[in-house]
């Protein structure tokens, strides 16, 4: 059963267009919501989080927003840059990022000049 | 430089032949933890160790073992290794369960003929 679930599997976008990942869960108890930027051949580092007292993170070009009621997360990446191509995995966890993550399956972006 | 190694990065073994993946961390963190990257799963938890000699299960367990004896090591251990377990595997560690992101590891990839 997968608990939080990804889409799209992958996205193709041009530079400087936005970029839109979303993830839905199903466990209420989860109360961290990071998502990890993964390039190939490397770990997954973490990009952005959210916990669910807040609608919206925003860093850089890179914003969560939170739906809490329709337990809902999306990563929005602004102004997308072909240096942004890359797997990102949202997840979450309960009390906090050091915790288990449960991960989405993953997103694999391409930005295009 | 602060950071979670692994070795071998690349492993071709068959199956039966016990092996051992290594992880150190140099950030004295408490937790660390294990996970398998599958196409089409995201990354699943195998094990994590709150502190020495403080280890659990996560989702998928079977087939694996690991120890902590040191902090700072938290080593993967297949003692009979089968097809099934081919994957990319990477360690992870954070302040403590409940604070600080993951950090993780540059991954090994094993594959089991």
């Amino acid at each position: 059963q997968q608990q939080v679930k990804q889409s799209p599997q992958s996205l193709i976008v041009q530079k400087g267009g936005i970029s839109i990942i979303n993830c839905a869960y199903e466990n209420t108890a989860f109360d961290y919501f990071p998502w990890y930027q993964q390039f190939p051949g490397k770990g997954p580092a973490l990009l952005i989080a959210i916990r669910p007292d807040v609608s919206e993170k925003k860093e850089g070009r890179f914003t969560i927003s939170f739906n809490k009621s329709a337990k809902q997360f999306s990563l929005h990446i602004m102004d997308s840059q072909p240096g942004d191509s890359a797997t990102y995995f949202c997840a979450a966890s309960v009390g906090g990022g050091g915790n288990k993550l449960t991960f989405g399956t993953g997103t694999q972006l391409k930005v295009e000049l | 430089e602060a950071q979670v190694t692994q070795n071998p990065r690349y492993l071709i073994t068959v199956t039966g032949k016990k092996l051992t993946v290594t992880c150190s961390q140099n950030m004295n963190h408490e937790y660390m933890s294990w996970y398998r990257q599958d196409p089409g799963l995201g990354l699943r938890q195998i094990y994590y160790s709150m502190n020495v000699e403080v280890t659990d299960k996560g989702d998928v367990p079977e087939g694996y073992k690991v120890s902590r004896k040191e902090k700072r090591n938290f080593p993967l251990i297949l003692e009979s290794p089968s097809p099934n377990q081919t994957s990319l595997y990477f360690c992870a560690s954070s302040l403590t369960r409940t604070g600080g992101e993951q950090y993780f590891g540059p991954g090994t990839r094993l594959t089991v003929t």
